[in-house]
């Protein structure tokens, strides 16, 4: 079994609409969670990133966790088509700020906004 | 925008060939990643280096190897690529005072074995 499990989609959706995505894992060591974005033909990037669990928004993309259930969301409102794009969930635990840490990543969903 | 570099950005190949995938970056990072990403699949760390002259072996078996002889640069090597290699290779590079959650990726390097 995958320590993160994240639909793959594909995810289409009319511009303007909430769009909800979301990672389930099995690791109850994870401690940071983490989206990135994937644009076609780039790498990923960072969206935003939650320590344990709780919400936190930045602008229109809310990250929460639940801890609890190992669950993890992203949520875009007014979806724009230029969020296009595959998202990543991604995480890690506490370990040493110092050392190389190393991520978990999902598989990623594709999400298409429509104009 | 990161400044990571990869080159070369696509590679066609025979079996049997060397290869080395170039990955450089300009941010003074010390700590850089190369993952395997196959399409609908999840990103896999195969090598991690955490400084010069240090590099390990990540989660995923892989028959190629790095080095860290230049802080800005890590470049992957396959001695004798095989169709098996066929993927798109991402670098990426951390610095410590994020914690090491930001990984900063390059555009990648998408490899086919013929």
């Amino acid at each position: 079994q995958k320590e993160v499990e994240q639909d793959p989609g594909p995810l289409s959706v009319p511009e303007g609409a909430i769009v909800s995505l979301n990672c389930t894992y099995s690791n109850s060591a994870f401690q940071y969670f983490m989206w990135y974005r994937q644009y076609s033909r780039k790498g990923p990037e960072l969206l935003m990133y939650t320590y344990s669990s709780g919400n936190k928004e930045d602008g229109r993309f809310t990250a929460q966790v639940d801890k609890s259930s190992k669950y993890i969301s992203l949520f875009i409102r007014d979806s724009q088509p230029s969020d296009s794009a595959t998202y990543l969930c991604a995480m890690t635990g506490s370990g040493s700020s110092g050392s190389a840490r190393q991520l978990t990543f999902g598989s990623g969903t594709q999400l298409t906004v429509l104009p | 925008e990161a400044d990571i570099y990869q080159t070369p950005r696509y590679l066609v190949i025979g079996t049997g060939k060397k290869i080395t995938l170039e990955c450089s970056q300009t941010m003074g990072h010390d700590k850089m990643y190369w993952y395997q990403q196959d399409p609908g699949m999840e990103l896999h760390l195969i090598h991690y280096s955490y400084g010069v002259n240090s590099t390990e072996k990540g989660d995923l078996s892989s028959e190629s190897t790095v080095s860290r002889i230049r802080t800005e640069h890590f470049p992957l090597t396959l001695e004798s690529a095989r169709p098996s290699h066929t993927s798109q290779y991402l670098c990426a590079s951390t610095y410590a005072g994020d914690r090491g959650l930001r990984q900063y990726f390059g555009p990648g390097t998408r490899l086919t074995v013929l």
